[in-house]
């Protein structure tokens, strides 16, 4: 079946350090592919998203490109900020066969300090 | 505009009991998931409904567990004679419609956070 895999946490940054967060996925067809990102004690917020091969999502700083001669959408951003403190899931959905549910990853705490 | 709304955000039962949870869409979403997520584990998928029906329900648990998004008000995901390992946040997200078929973003409510003693 579909699966995500994240490189384990927690990672701790300082601030204006360089993040990467791996993600790698196995699924039948050609997924989209997420993040999203979520704060303590909030539910799930989406990040970036990118639905087919070669494509960069983008937001806030953050960027991820699906590749899928790898089968990886690695996030990452240039200069992280205190305000990222969060963690972050790498999730996957196939609506080929008319399911819509996403698959996740099992997320991955970022921490940054000043 | 509001986003997906679940209440309550906490709630506290006793084993036996049953647990009650709600979701609002967000205004213009027919598309509902219920997701769950244990501690130090990301989220996995339970159900998925439209109005009056269940679409896919491969995730949920066979007993005591079930679901139902009727015509007017929330979606409802009912726990009945609860367990301890019940304990966990539970989602609720939506997705609009487009072309007769959801979209694949899915926005998230802030969860309830079910807790069994």
């Amino acid at each position: 079946g579909d699966s995500v895999t994240q490189m384990e946490g927690p990672v701790t940054l300082s601030e204006e350090a360089f993040l990467t967060i791996n993600c790698t996925y196995t699924a039948t067809g050609y997924p989209s592919l997420f993040w999203y990102v979520q704060y303590p004690g909030e539910g799930l917020q989406l990040l970036l998203k990118a639905t087919k091969a070669d494509d960069k999502g983008s937001n806030k700083g953050f960027e991820a490109t699906y590749r899928k001669e790898t089968t990886s959408f690695h996030l990452e951003k240039g200069s992280v900020q205190v305000s990222d403190s969060a963690v972050y899931f790498c999730a996957l959905l196939y609506s080929g066969a008319g399911s819509y549910q996403l698959t996740f990853g099992k997320g991955t705490k970022l921490s940054v300090i000043p | 505009n509001a986003g997906v709304m679940q209440n309550p955000r906490h709630l506290v039962r006793r084993r036996g009991q049953e647990a009650r949870l709600r979701c609002s869409p967000m205004k213009g979403h027919s598309h509902v998931y219920w997701y769950r997520q244990l501690p130090e584990e990301g989220l996995k998928f339970m159900v998925y409904l439209q109005k009056e029906n269940i679409i896919d329900e491969s995730g949920m648990p066979k007993e005591r567990f079930s679901a139902e998004f009727p015509k007017e008000g929330p979606s409802i995901l009912r726990i009945q004679q609860v367990v301890r390992g019940d304990s966990a946040a539970y989602f609720c997200a939506s997705s609009p419609e487009m072309s007769g078929r959801a979209t694949d973003t899915q926005y998230f409510g802030p969860g309830t956070r079910l807790t069994v003693l």
